[in-house]
């Protein structure tokens, strides 16, 4: 089983859509999850960090499910600028800190008028 | 006012030759990191470094050696490119949570 897994896509969402996906990871002693945005040809991006509670940063929320070792990102009201690649990233075990992210490969984004 | 800045942004050579890449941040993190994102858009890490020493180095040929002049540097030589080595190379910086990526070096072995 791959360390981080997301299903690539791409997922095609009429603009003004809500659109989930979610992203599993294998290591249950994972600390700390995030997603990141990444556009053609740019930089990835860190979009939100995920809590074990569950956050919300406008019309974008996180979700994590350690039980089931997965997490999530939902897009409420999608614009054509969310059209990207969400990067689904997990750090290991090493004291919180960012040594031993783990990247998924991503989920592609297109949000069409 | 950048960042995380890396030249060269472009770099188009051919096989064997032998070439750098310098990553800066100017955000006073203490770790920096070289990641490798191939064709498939595959983020891979290579190389971390947490003021100045080495802690990760994931399974890299030899041909490619990070150096750390600073904490705020760390530079990427490849020796003997090989056609492989295409791809975009990001250095990215952190202070525990998160990270803030350069913009990338676009590598084109010929």
């Amino acid at each position: 089983r791959k360390e981080v897994e997301q299903d690539p896509g791409p997922f095609n969402v009429p603009e003004g859509a809500t659109v989930a996906f979610n992203c599993t990871y294998s290591n249950s002693a994972s600390q700390s999850f995030f997603w990141y945005r990444q556009d053609c040809r740019k930089e990835p991006k860190l979009l939100m960090s995920v809590y074990s509670s569950g956050n919300e940063d406008g019309r974008f929320t996180a979700q994590l499910n350690r039980a089931s070792q997965y997490i999530s990102l939902l897009i409420r009201d999608s614009k054509l600028s969310d059209s990207a690649t969400y990067l689904c990233v997990v750090t290991g075990y090493s004291g919180g800190g960012a040594d031993g992210l783990t990247f998924g490969k991503g989920t592609h984004l297109i949000i069409q008028p | 006012d950048t960042a995380v800045s890396q030249t060269p942004k472009y770099l188009v050579t051919q096989m064997g030759n032998d070439k750098s890449i310098k990553c800066e941040q100017n955000l006073g993190h203490d770790t920096m990191y070289w990641y490798k994102q191939d064709s498939k858009k595959f983020l891979k890490i290579m190389f971390s470094y947490n003021n100045k020493e080495l802690i990760i180095n994931e399974t890299v040929p030899n041909r490619f050696s990070p150096k750390s002049p600073d904490k705020a540097h760390l530079n990427l030589h490849i020796n003997s490119l090989e056609l492989g080595d295409s791809a975009v190379y990001f250095c990215a910086s952190s202070r525990g949570r998160g990270l803030f990526f350069g913009s990338g070096t676009q590598l084109s072995v010929l």
